[in-house]
């Protein structure tokens, strides 16, 4: 069974441009989040998606958005990139079955520079 | 602000000692689990814990919750170089589904 597979694995993009990155869940699991992670911010949550609607949302500007499509892979874009968008951004799915505590299964990320 | 705070932030030990985490989270929740993070990859689920359930175990990894307290601890015995990475506790809240992680504590086992 393949894990969650997230691309481009690197990418450097220059202030002011606007960046997507992939994500494709475990089969069948219909849940994806995404969370950033900085070495001083730590793991912050961006948001969840499920069935192609977006369930919770994190403290994140407007500049960040993201979709899910109906075979639950989602996209997440950030647009006018500032310094501080770099970061590891990491996508994670579960099955979502509620209080079955739920896995969360993590791909590698992705790793953002912004010039 | 994150649910789930790590303690310590930072961790040093020698290989063949026990380290342990701890992690406090502010509101009920459904279970709590931690996660590992080896450097600059994905988090890998290690072991998961109930609100009912108060120890588990799990090869060397031994967790413990309590609710009453508000949080959890993870024990690793005889720790290995290997063990060497960041390690989250993310607490799943009664409420719904979303799943919060803490800012990590970071292990370094010397070898």
């Amino acid at each position: 069974k393949a894990g969650v597979t997230q691309t481009p694995r690197y990418l450097i993009k220059t202030r002011g441009q606007q960046v997507t990155l992939s994500c494709s869940p475990i089969s069948g699991h219909r849940s994806v989040s995404w969370y950033q992670q900085t070495p001083g911010q730590g793991l912050q949550f961006l948001f969840e998606y499920f069935s192609e609607t977006q369930r919770n949302k994190g403290n994140f500007p407007g500049r960040f958005s993201g979709r899910q499509f109906s075979n639950s892979r989602s996209e997440m874009n950030v647009s006018t990139l500032e310094l501080g968008d770099s970061a590891l951004y990491l996508c994670a799915s579960s099955l979502d079955i509620r209080g079955a505590g739920n896995t969360i299964y993590f791909g590698e990320g992705s790793w953002l520079t912004v010039v | 602000s994150q649910q789930g705070e790590e303690d310590p932030q930072a961790l040093s030990i020698q290989e063949g000692e026990n380290a342990t985490m701890n992690c406090s989270y502010k509101t009920s929740i459904n279970n709590l689990q931690w996660y590992r993070q080896n450097s600059g990859r994905g988090l890998v689920h290690l072991i998961l814990i109930r609100s009912n359930e108060r120890e588990k175990h799990s090869g060397r990894l031994r967790v413990t919750l309590d609710t009453s307290k508000k949080s959890s601890s993870l024990l690793i015995t005889a720790s290995r170089a290997a063990d060497t990475a960041s390690y989250f506790c993310a607490t799943e809240g009664s409420g719904g589904f979303k799943t919060i992680f803490g800012a990590g504590t970071r292990l370094f086992v010397k070898a």
